[in-house]
């Protein structure tokens, strides 16, 4: 079956470390896309990628880095200059970011000590 | 201020209950997804439409393009489809979510 997969689904980390979330999707698609999800807001872009070995800022890429080195994976490295980064992330992919239906992982809970 | 606006943002129905969802934009779109996201968080895609209405089971999404704004509609609800409801918009290529809104069933 196709689809996205997020890993760990939960993860706890001390202040000061970096940890990296795997995405990996195996739907054919050029888009993919780093949410972030804090209680009673919208979802907001960290980074997205249309093409292999390509990516963009999102709206609050500060303190995050992604790589793109196969069109499958996307990874996002939440690094210990993320002031904030207890929160719950999402990735996503379509086919096309503008007519193309969206899927989604399960989704990557971090909690920082 | 959110170019995506829906409500009510919490929602509680008993088993049975015809249930709307609204949601509003200010942006011209290309597409516009109705996205359910389950308490466990993961999100799966429920509709996308361009214009007109579409039905899945009891499920039913219409959007008026002119008036800019879109509804959910739940016929015949059941507790299983307590979750959050998520309107997003694709618009030149970005994507832009409403806040959801949080539905509960109860039998």
């Amino acid at each position: 079956d196709g689809g996205i997969t997020q890993s760990p689904k939960y993860l706890f980390r001390k202040e000061g470390q970096n940890v990296t979330l795997s995405c990996e999707q195996n739907l054919n698609h050029d888009a993919m896309y780093w949410y972030r999800q804090d209680p009673g807001q919208g979802l907001r872009l960290i980074y997205y990628s249309q093409i292999v070995n390509d990516f963009q800022k999102g709206d609050i890429a500060e303190g995050y880095s992604v790589s793109r080195e196969k069109k499958e994976s996307f990874p996002l490295t939440v690094t210990s200059a993320q002031k904030n980064p207890t929160a719950f992330y999402l990735c996503a992919s379509t086919i096309n970011r503008d007519t193309g239906e969206l899927f989604f992982g399960e989704g990557s809970r971090l909690t920082v000590l | 201020k959110n170019e995506v606006e829906q409500s009510p943002q919490n929602l509680t129905a008993q088993e049975g209950e015809f249930i709307t969802i609204n949601c509003s934009y200010s942006v011209g779109i290309s597409a516009l997804h109705w996205l359910q996201q389950h308490p466990g968080g993961g999100i799966v895609s429920l509709f996308m439409l361009s214009s007109g209405k579409k039905k899945h089971g009891r499920l039913i999404a219409t959007i008026n393009i002119q008036e800019k704004h879109s509804s959910l509609h739940i016929t015949a609800s059941h507790p299983r489809d307590s979750a959050v409801y998520i309107c997003a918009v694709s618009s030149w290529g970005k994507l832009q979510f409403g806040a959801g809104t949080q539905v509960v069933v109860t039998p």
